[in-house]
């Protein structure tokens, strides 16, 4: 069965203070990774979209790599705006998604 | 300019009601999708529509109707509410491989 696994579930940092959040995945024919940072009372707004294993997607502090049973979405240096539950999904089939359960980041000042 | 909008924002009503939660989206995506999310937050695909069509339909209660008028609409009627069925529907859409595009949500309570 298709599955996708977030960890850690909850994760605060200090501004600052680079980390890593995980996404191990399970899917018959992985067509694309997909991450998503969703605020709090708004819908998930898209990252970035991963193919194959060894790319790498960039977009100011957060950088996004992936391998063939996981992905990372590395944050350097955060900011307190960096905070938010950040999504990993992956798309297995043409129109369907599996979605994780998140992770909450919560930056310190 | 909204690309994917929900109305409406907030929806509270009593069990045994039936309610319509509409979606635009000015993308010109040929997919759009409904989504459920929980109270912990867990995000889960109830139906998929590519061109008007029915493409996912996600073992869900047939208490639920989604109707695709044209590619850029997509609604989703919900008959005689149950206590359940609060949480947070989210309307997508996206283009072939790219990432979806997410609506703001309509918090739906059952009382």
């Amino acid at each position: 069965e298709d599955q996708v696994t977030q960890s850690p579930e909850a994760l605060r940092l200090q501004e600052g203070e680079s980390s890593s959040l995980n996404c191990s995945y399970t899917v018959s024919g992985l067509r694309g990774l997909f991450w998503y940072r969703q605020d709090p009372g708004k819908g998930p707004e898209f990252l970035f979209t991963l193919y194959s294993a060894g790319e790498e997607k960039e977009k100011e502090r957060l950088k996004a790599t992936l391998t063939k049973k996981e992905s990372f979405l590395h944050i350097t240096a955060p900011k307190p705006e960096d905070s938010a539950t950040y999504l990993c999904a992956v798309q297995s089939g043409t129109y369907k998604y599996i979605f994780g359960t998140g992770t909450r980041l919560k930056v310190l000042a | 300019d909204t690309a994917v909008s929900q109305t409406p924002k907030y929806l509270v009503t009593q069990m045994g009601n039936d309610k319509s939660i509409k979606c635009e989206q000015n993308l010109g995506h040929d997919t759009m999708y409904w989504y459920k999310q929980d109270s912990k937050k867990f995000l889960k695909i109830m139906f998929s529509y590519n061109n008007k069509e029915l493409i996912i339909n996600e073992t869900v209660p047939n208490r639920f109707s989604p109707k695709s008028p044209d590619k850029a609409h997509l609604n989703l009627h919900i008959n005689s509410l149950e206590l359940g069925d609060s949480a947070v529907y989210f309307c997508a859409s996206s283009q072939s491989r790219i990432g979806q595009y997410f609506g703001p949500g309509t918090r739906l309570t059952v009382t």
